[in-house]
């Protein structure tokens, strides 16, 4: 079965621009989960979605947005982007709601913002 | 709260065992986890553990968790310069549908 898939993987943005990230989950895996990694604040969770629906979101502005297509895919849009923003942004995957089952992630998509 | 915590850095000679140890907060915590980082990539699912178990041993890793204090460990026998990392320590917050992680734990594995 092939892996979560995360598209592109590396991005270089500059302040006040958008971006959206894309991530594909393993086949039949229903919910997808964001993250984002920086060296000051370490892993923290972003939103997750299942059934086309967000589920939960963490302490992010709302500059910070996602969705979630039909077939699981996700996509998440980071607007009027920031110096703060440049991250590795991680999106995992989980047959069902992420507290009940295990998640996998994928190779993450580095974001810089200059 | 939400919390995990890990010390930050272990180092040890290859062949040796390393142990790496977690604490949580989340009593409602059903799964935990052991995720590994290499430079430049995303995080590998190493293993995980059903908070209603006590142990699990998979080939080289052994995880034991101690629920009463909240302590999780990982054990990886026979340590090759290859498992040189870091090793990230989760808890799923049932009702969050979320993981909260640790800092992570940077081995070095000497050879």
């Amino acid at each position: 079965k092939a892996g979560v898939t995360q598209t592109p993987r590396y991005l270089i943005k500059t302040r006040g621009q958008q971006v959206t990230l894309s991530c594909s989950p393993i086949s039949g895996h229903r919910s997808v989960s964001w993250y984002q990694q920086t060296p000051g604040q370490g892993l923290q969770f972003l939103f997750e979605y299942f059934s086309e629906t967000q589920r939960n979101k963490g302490n992010f502005p709302g500059r910070f947005s996602g969705r979630q297509f039909s077939n699981s895919r996700s996509e998440m849009n980071v607007s009027t982007l920031e110096l703060g923003d440049s991250a590795l942004y991680l999106c995992a995957s989980s047959p069902g709601l992420a507290g009940f089952y295990e998640q996998y992630f994928g190779p993450g998509t580095r974001l810089t913002v200059t | 709260g939400e919390d995990v915590e890990q010390s930050l850095f272990l180092s040890v000679r290859e062949g040796d065992s390393s142990v790496i140890n977690c604490t949580y907060t989340d009593s409602s915590s059903t799964y935990l986890y052991w995720y590994k980082q290499e430079p430049g990539a995303g995080l590998q699912l190493l293993t995980y553990i059903f908070s209603n178990m006590d142990m699990k041993q998979d080939q080289r890793l052994t995880v034991l968790l101690n629920k009463k204090d909240k302590h999780l460990s990982l054990r990886i026998a026979d340590t090759q310069t290859g498992d040189s990392a870091i090793y990230f320590c989760a808890e799923s917050i049932k009702y969050g549908n979320k993981l909260v992680f640790g800092a992570g734990t940077i081995l070095r594995v000497k050879s």
